[in-house]
């Protein structure tokens, strides 16, 4: 089983608003990423967790905040944000930090911000 | 850093046709190298890849070439059918992260 599952699948926010996207494998990987994806580009890295801890930082701002409560979920936090952040946000997860092997991504939460 | 140049930016052929995309990546140290296929509204799934201890590995219809000292790889479609319409990324691992070339939109005409 290479699953990696996102919810919610849609999401339409106001500027004000504050909520979360949540991402679970069940492969026992040991890392799990955050990508951003605008329409016709590749996933741009936001954040990655390895065992854990967050180890990468793609200097993303502070009103997207991530979390991983446990090793196999992965939460990202979401408020104040801008028309701009609307995106696909793609969860992926791979099973060893650092290690170069295949990343399984998820099938994206669309987010719309009004 | 790694850069991940892929070619060409959109490409069309006829059913059965084959096709072929092409990727140069900078950083010798790279030695992983996944193809992703994104469909519609869906993720990207991972249809096959190659590391840099193989010149070429073959999956059903789908191949990929690497050749580590022009530092190019490339995936091959034969047969092309519909369903393969997509957008198609090449990848090259590099300091910890994937970095993806700029995608490859494959359209195929019944």
């Amino acid at each position: 089983d290479t699953e990696v599952t996102q919810t919610p699948k849609h999401l339409v926010m106001g500027m004000t608003n504050k909520k979360s996207l949540k991402c679970e494998q069940h492969m026992g990987h040991r890392a799990m990423y955050w990508y951003k994806q605008k329409a016709k580009k590749p996933p741009e890295l936001m954040f990655v967790y390895s065992y854990e801890k967050l180890s990468i930082n793609e200097s993303v701002p502070s009103r997207f905040s991530p979390e991983c409560p446990n090793s196999s979920l992965l939460n990202l936090h979401l408020h104040a944000l801008q028309p701009e952040d609307s995106a696909l946000y793609l969860c992926a997860s791979s099973p060893s930090p650092l290690a170069q092997e295949t990343q399984y991504f998820g099938p994206g939460t669309r987010l719309l911000v009004l | 850093g790694e850069n991940v140049e892929q070619h060409p930016s959109t490409l069309s052929v006829q059913e059965g046709d084959s096709a072929v995309i092409k990727c140069t990546y900078s950083d010798s140290a790279s030695n992983y190298f996944p193809w992703y296929k994104q469909e519609l509204g869906k993720g990207p799934q991972l249809i096959i890849d190659i590391r840099s201890n193989v010149g070429e590995k073959k999956d059903q219809r789908i191949a990929v070439t690497l050749n580590k000292t022009a530092k190019h790889f490339s995936l091959h479609i034969t047969e092309t059918q519909p369903e393969d319409s997509a957008v198609y990324f090449c990848a090259a691992w590099s300091q910890g992260n994937l970095i993806f070339g700029k995608g490859t939109k494959l359209s195929v005409k019944p």
